[in-house]
């Protein structure tokens, strides 16, 4: 049973306009969670975190909400940049230092 | 190094033979953790590891799969007698454990291909 979802395999957006990506969450202890981006043949890199303490984590054109009561984060970009297109993995986290879950990814495509 | 580095970036090997892969973790960090990405599907929990603690081995598909840790810096991940279903992007990703702004650095990845 998948732990993390994000239940958009794939996203299309217009240059300039808002990309949301969504990513759902089954298990209540999770209280620390990542963005990452990957780009084809390279190693997924860091965006932006979120730690259960707060719901909106802000840098720069990224956004990241949480809503602990629905198990849901969200993230904005806004503008969105044709060099935004990539896939984006939310990961969460139980326990300081313990291991991450990922999920499958949404392939998100900013169109010029 | 500056980043984390796997090797080799491409791999292929026929199947039943033995492979291993290696990955040198950002210096200082104290976990280490193997990922691997099959085509089309997400990021897939191998194994942790941190510090000197015994490691957590939950996500291993199976028993031909094994992976150390030597002196708390350098891993290898081995697979014994390949099968064309480990053809996979295994990804290496370090971090620092303590502090609040926690976050995994990954590798380029290898790219394994069993024929």
């Amino acid at each position: 049973d998948q732990q993390v979802k994000q239940n958009s395999p794939s996203l299309s957006v217009q240059e300039g306009r808002i990309s949301i990506l969504n990513c759902d969450y089954t298990n209540s202890m999770f209280d620390y969670f990542l963005w990452y981006k990957k780009y084809p043949a390279e190693g997924p890199t860091f965006l932006i975190s979120i730690s259960s303490i707060k719901d909106k984590n802000e840098d720069g054109r990224f956004t990241v909400f949480l809503n602990k009561s629905a198990k849901h984060l969200s993230l904005h970009i806004v503008p969105s940049q044709p060099g935004d297109s990539a896939v984006y993995f939310c990961a969460a986290s139980a326990i300081r230092g313990q291991n991450f879950v990922f999920g499958p990814g949404t392939r998100l495509s900013v169109l010029p | 190094g500056a980043g984390v580095s796997q090797s080799p970036s491409n791999k292929v090997t026929e199947k039943g033979k033995d492979v291993e892969l290696r990955c040198d973790p950002i210096s200082g960090h104290t976990a280490l953790y193997w990922y691997r990405q099959s085509l089309g599907q997400g990021l897939e929990f191998l194994i942790y590891f941190q510090g000197n603690s015994a490691p957590d081995k939950s996500g291993l598909p199976s028993d031909r799969f094994s992976a150390e840790r030597t002196g708390g810096s350098v891993s290898t991940l081995t697979i014994q007698r390949t099968q064309q279903e480990d053809s996979a992007v295994y990804l290496c990703a370090s971090s620092l454990v303590f502090g609040f702004n926690e976050k995994l650095f990954f590798g380029s990845g290898t790219q394994l291909s069993v024929l």
